[in-house]
């Protein structure tokens, strides 16, 4: 079975520019979230999909980060403008069904670094 | 709000040694606790998970955990660490929707 996949696995941007991460999950996962992990932390969940409607989103910093799932399966994760304090690890996972019952599996990552 | 707390940040074993990593949170109901794992170079990981019933679970590669309610704790043990334990390993707690990552411990074992 395919794991989840993110690309690209790294980056590296200056402050103010524009940045997108992709994640394909899980073939058949409903659930698909998005977590920034900063050196030194634990993950910190942004923003979850159930299919591709949004079942939490209140983490997420939404005057520069997006996030949109399209047709239910591979999914973005957007920041406009970027800023030093994004400089983070972001990951993807997806589960079968949304809650805390289901195993998320998590992908490589993408490490970004803002200058 | 609910937290999650691991205060071991570094914890530095030698092989055969024992091994428990702490976890406590904050949150007053229902709650579902998770161990993580992320070996060097490599996706984080379920090692175990705790929803209800014995308060003792097992995951994998002997690892075990104890949900303890009055203490609000759910400990990481394993009896005799090998090398290739060395990790990061993270203690979540789910509410509903929410998900709550403690901030890791890393373990060192030394041959």
């Amino acid at each position: 079975e395919a794991g989840v996949a993110q690309s690209p696995r790294y980056k590296i941007i200056e402050k103010r520019q524009s940045v997108a991460f992709w994640c394909n999950p899980i073939s058949g996962h409903a659930t698909l979230y998005w977590y920034q992990q900063i050196l030194g932390q634990g993950p910190k969940l942004l923003i979850q999909f159930q299919n591709n409607g949004v079942v939490d989103d209140s983490q997420l910093p939404k005057d520069r980060f997006s996030a949109e799932r399209l047709k239910g399966v591979d999914s973005t994760l957007k920041i406009q403008p970027a800023k030093l304090e994004d400089s983070a690890v972001y990951l993807c996972a997806s589960s079968a069904t949304s809650g805390g019952y289901n195993e998320q599996f998590f992908g490589p990552g993408t490490r970004l670094t803002v200058l | 709000a609910q937290s999650v707390s691991q205060h071991n940040h570094h914890v530095i074993l030698s092989e055969a040694a024992s091994l428990e990593l702490g976890c406590n949170y904050s949150y007053g109901g229902t709650v579902n606790l998770f161990w993580y794992v992320q070996y060097p170079g490599q996706h984080l990981q379920l090692l175990l998970k705790y929803f209800s019933g014995d308060p003792l679970v097992k995951g994998i590669k002997g690892f075990e955990a104890e949900f303890i309610k009055s203490k609000f704790s759910f400990n990481l043990r394993k009896p005799s660490v090998q090398w290739s334990d060395t990790a990061e390993y993270f203690c979540a707690l789910i509410t509903g929707n929410q998900f709550y990552f403690g901030t890791g411990t890393s373990l060192t074992v030394i041959p």
